[in-house]
């Protein structure tokens, strides 16, 4: 079955630092990914997404993202987080089941900043 | 103005009540999407609809009915509320046609049944 893995529940990072957020995905044939952003009180809003090509993609807000298909992984990063970064991260993976595509969230990895 | 508003945005409602979350999009897309989140869980597939005539079950629809009045509008009941529907509820729109097409989320609504 298919899966999505954030293994970091909680992240607290310093402002200025750099941030990166795991994620892992189970899926047989070539995976559709996103990682969105929810700020408190917000909906989610994408950040980035993978679909074919080049496998480093960028985002909105300075966020990257690396697809590694031999790790299974499409890990999120930014070099220097900003205080207005502080909110909880989902990576998602699109399965494609009866010929529509199933968005599979994680559970999610928070991102707390410290001054 | 958003493009996808949820109503009410906070609910607070005793077991046994029914209770009805709208959602509305001036998006103009033909797919809307009910999820609920729970901590530690992430978000969860209720209801799903790619037209007003063409609704389907997700994952967790036990305890749950939707109605689509119209492209624009997608709601979600629970018909006898029960404590542990208490969460956050999302909904989200997206536009017909590729398969991995960007799902849209409104604000949501913060259910809790006591």
């Amino acid at each position: 079955a298919q899966s999505v893995t954030q293994p970091d529940i909680h992240i607290t990072v310093s402002e200025g630092a750099s941030l990166e957020l795991r994620c892992n995905y189970s899926y047989g044939a070539t995976p559709y990914l996103f990682w969105y952003v929810q700020s408190p009180g917000q909906g989610l809003q994408l950040l980035l997404k993978y679909f074919s090509g080049d496998t480093l993609v960028q985002g909105i807000k300075g966020f990257e993202a690396e697809f590694k298909r031999s790790q299974s992984s499409f890990n999120l990063r930014k070099p220097s987080v900003h205080w207005s970064d502080a909110a909880e991260y989902f990576c998602a993976v699109v399965t494609l089941t009866d010929s529509w595509g199933k968005f599979q969230f994680g559970a999610g990895t928070q991102v707390v900043v410290t001054p | 103005d958003a493009d996808v508003t949820q109503t009410p945005r906070n609910r607070i409602t005793k077991t046994g009540k029914r209770i009805m979350l709208e959602c509305s999009q001036t998006k103009g897309h033909d797919r809307m999407y009910w999820y609920r989140q729970d901590p530690g869980l992430g978000l969860r597939l209720i209801y799903y609809s790619f037209d007003v005539k063409d609704i389907n079950k997700g994952e967790i629809s036990d305890g749950y009915s939707v109605s689509r009045q119209a492209q624009a509008k997608f709601s979600l009941s629970l018909e006898s509320a029960i404590p542990n529907q208490t969460a956050l509820y999302f909904c989200a729109t997206s536009k017909q046609g590729v398969s991995y097409n960007e799902q849209f989320f409104g604000p949501g609504t913060r259910l809790t049944v006591l």
